[in-house]
């Protein structure tokens, strides 16, 4: 089992719209939590972090369930700029120093 | 720009060279970070360095690959006798954060092709 699973897509969404993905982890010792966003053929950038309680910034939800091992990110009035692909990222910390990524999941927005 | 540094951004080489692939990080940032992204797949870590040192290598596939930060600056990722499989966009990211923790900013890669 992969340490972090996404659904690859593609979401095909019109404009306005509100999307939800989900992303789920295997190691019950994660500790922190991302989402960042990758434009195609271009660097992944931080989206936002997502902690314990849930955060919000402006179109972007993200909210965590550790006792599913769960994450998601809802983006609400889709914009056609938020076509890219979506990483769900996680930190285990104290053991390798590293953030382990998903495959991603990528949003089409259309007219 | 201020923004990490990745030479060169295209790389094309014949299976069994040598490459090196350059990193030069956001000034004042501490933590390095070597990943390897193939076509469709999320980023791979590869190595981890904090300062000059390699903190976790656990990522590198091979001995084949190795990497060094000799100032605690730039870094170089070295791959011997490259394979057809070695062929991905190799990311650089740097952080003013330890550990993993907080954003990593991200170079915009270095595409990798061995024929």
């Amino acid at each position: 089992r992969k340490e972090v699973e996404q659904d690859p897509g593609p979401f095909n969404v019109p404009e306005g719209a509100t999307v939800a993905f989900n992303c789920t982890y295997s190691n019950s010792a994660s500790q922190s939590f991302f989402w960042y966003r990758q434009d195609c053929r271009k660097e992944p950038k931080l989206l936002m972090s997502v902690y314990s309680s849930g955060n919000e910034d402006g179109r972007f939800t993200a909210q965590l369930n550790r006792a599913s091992q769960y994450i998601s990110l809802l983006i609400r009035d889709s914009k056609l700029s938020d076509s890219a692909t979506y990483l769900c990222v996680v930190n285990v910390e104290g053991t390798a120093s590293k953030l382990t990524f998903g495959t991603g999941t990528r949003l089409q927005v259309t007219l | 720009g201020a923004g990490v540094s990745q030479t060169p951004s295209n790389k094309v080489t014949e299976k069994g060279k040598y490459v090196e692939l350059r990193c030069d990080p956001i000034s004042g940032h501490t933590a390095l970070y070597w990943y390897r992204q193939s076509l469709g797949q999320g980023p791979e870590f590869l190595i981890y360095f904090q300062g000059t040192g390699a903190a976790d290598d656990s990522g590198l596939p091979n001995d084949r690959f190795f990497a060094v930060r000799p100032e605690g600056s730039v870094s170089t990722l070295k791959i011997q006798r490259t394979e057809r499989g070695d062929s991905a966009v190799y990311l650089c990211a740097s952080s003013p954060y330890s550990r993993g923790l907080g954003e990593l900013f991200f170079g915009e890669g270095s595409r990798l092709t061995v024929l």
